[in-house]
């Protein structure tokens, strides 16, 4: 069936390390968002990217990182500069950037210790 | 720059009754809106869309709502939840044809529909 895979589901890392969620789409879309979800704020945007080998900020990029080689995966680093990691992460895809809407992977549930 | 406002962060009803969920965007260009859900710990699945044409929209299990340009509204409404609509909704809104993306999201309205 076509979607996104994101993996891991749950995820436990201590203080000032590194860690990598991955994101993978077989909807052959062009466009891939990382988001934030915290309680009672919604979801803000991480990074987005429209095309292979580009990508953008979004509202709260510090701390985090990404990379687009190929169409298909959108990997999100979180990195010891975020100073509050903890979270739940969504990666999203969509036709391309003017579609509007978007297909959402399952989550990543991170807790930092 | 585009906000989405939410009114209520959490609507408790009971199985049969109508709800109302309300969403307010503020924006300076033409819109299109979203209305998606978020079951517990998945990700968020669209419910509907106005992008253009008329202005009340539904989507397959009831919910309907309604694009009111002149008090910038987009309420979701259903006329007899059930137990399985609970679920946080998200109202969004991006910019019509804009060339800088962005989809923003409200913060969410809690449904608790009970027995």
């Amino acid at each position: 069936d076509g979607g996104i895979t994101q993996s891991p589901k749950y995820l436990f890392r201590k203080e000032g390390q590194n860690v990598t969620l991955s994101c993978e789409q077989n909807l052959n879309h062009d466009a891939m968002y990382w988001y934030r979800q915290d309680p009672g704020q919604g979801l803000r945007l991480i990074y987005y990217s429209q095309i292979v080998n580009d990508f953008q900020k979004g509202d709260i990029a510090e701390g985090y990182s990404v990379s687009r080689e190929k169409k298909e995966s959108f990997p999100l680093t979180v990195t010891s500069a975020q100073k509050n990691p903890t979270a739940f992460y969504l990666c999203a895809s969509s036709m391309n950037l003017a579609a509007g809407e978007l297909f959402f992977g399952e989550g990543s549930r991170l807790t930092v210790l | 720059a585009q906000s989405v406002t939410q009114l209520d962060s959490q609507v408790p009803v009971f199985e049969e009754a109508p709800v109302e969920l309300r969403c307010n965007y503020s924006s300076s260009v033409s819109v299109y809106l979203f209305w998606y859900v978020q079951y517990p710990n998945q990700g968020l699945q669209l419910l509907l869309k106005y992008l253009s044409g008329s202005t009340l929209v539904e989507s397959i299990n009831g919910f309907e709502a309604e694009f009111n340009k002149s008090q910038t509204s987009f309420h979701l409404r259903k006329p007899s939840v059930h137990i399985s609509d609970t679920a946080e909704y998200f109202c969004a809104v991006s910019d019509r044809g804009g060339s800088n993306y962005k989809l923003t999201f409200g913060k969410g309205t809690l449904l608790t529909v009970n027995p």
